[in-house]
């Protein structure tokens, strides 16, 4: 697609349910990003995808965050056992491996995934 | 490290006036530099980046300064307009990827 497709861009969840949220990034980008903004607050840092190698899972907050890249392309989130403390923008974001002949490589990201646990 | 749990600080100027936004980045081997606009309700868009290599870079109103000596960059709008209070993001990288963000600065435009 033209652009990073996050689904779905809202969500309402009881505490202690699981949920999945979906990215579709841009076609033929290498690398994907998962990052939580809460409220008013600054970008986190969940996880880093690239190509085959094993994904950079530093900035999940606790095992009740997982993710996966099926294919190289599409990613899913999840989110066991929500807490209200998880209410929060979920932001993917995707971009070409650096090569010399690319003038802008930085992040194309999603509009974002709206959580709310109640 | 990542930018986490912060409190934006917010920069207010009247519109048709100059905005500049201050960033300092914290990696002496970073090499590749991007400023971020995020709008209300929608993901950080990309205004302007800058490379190692280079000082300063202009683009259709903005201007990004780099600082390598004392590791900061600004960037500058010029006749700050009401479409460009958003928040802005600084992002630093080496290589070009794992981008390291900054924690945001609100810019609101006063009429």
């Amino acid at each position: 697609g033209a652009g990073v497709s996050q689904s779905p861009s809202n969500k309402v969840t009881e505490k202690g349910k699981d949920v999945e949220l979906r990215c579709d990034p841009i076609s033929g980008h290498t690398a994907l990003y998962w990052y939580r903004q809460s409220l008013g607050q600054g970008l986190e840092f969940l996880i880093y995808f690239q190509g085959n190698s094993a994904p950079d899972k530093s900035g999940l907050p606790s095992d009740r965050f997982s993710a996966e890249r099926t294919g190289g392309s599409v990613s899913t989130l999840t989110i066991q056992r929500t807490q209200q403390e998880d209410s929060a923008v979920y932001l993917c974001a995707s971009s070409l491996l650096r090569d010399t002949a690319t003038t802008n490589y930085g992040y194309t990201f999603g509009s974002g995934t709206r959580l709310t646990v109640v | 490290g990542e930018s986490v749990g912060l409190h934006l600080p917010t920069l207010s100027v009247q519109e048709g006036d100059n905005s500049i936004i201050n960033c300092a980045y914290s990696n002496s081997a970073s090499d590749y530099f991007i400023w971020y606009k995020q709008e209300s309700g929608k993901g950080p868009q990309f205004i302007i980046d800058i490379r190692s290599n280079m000082d300063k870079r202009q683009g259709q109103r903005v201007t990004v300064l780099l600082n390598k000596t004392v590791k900061h960059l600004s960037l500058q709008i010029a006749a700050t307009q009401p479409g460009d209070s958003a928040v802005y993001f600084c992002a630093e990288s080496y290589y070009g990827q794992n981008f390291v963000f900054g924690p945001g600065t609100r810019l609101s435009v006063l009429p």
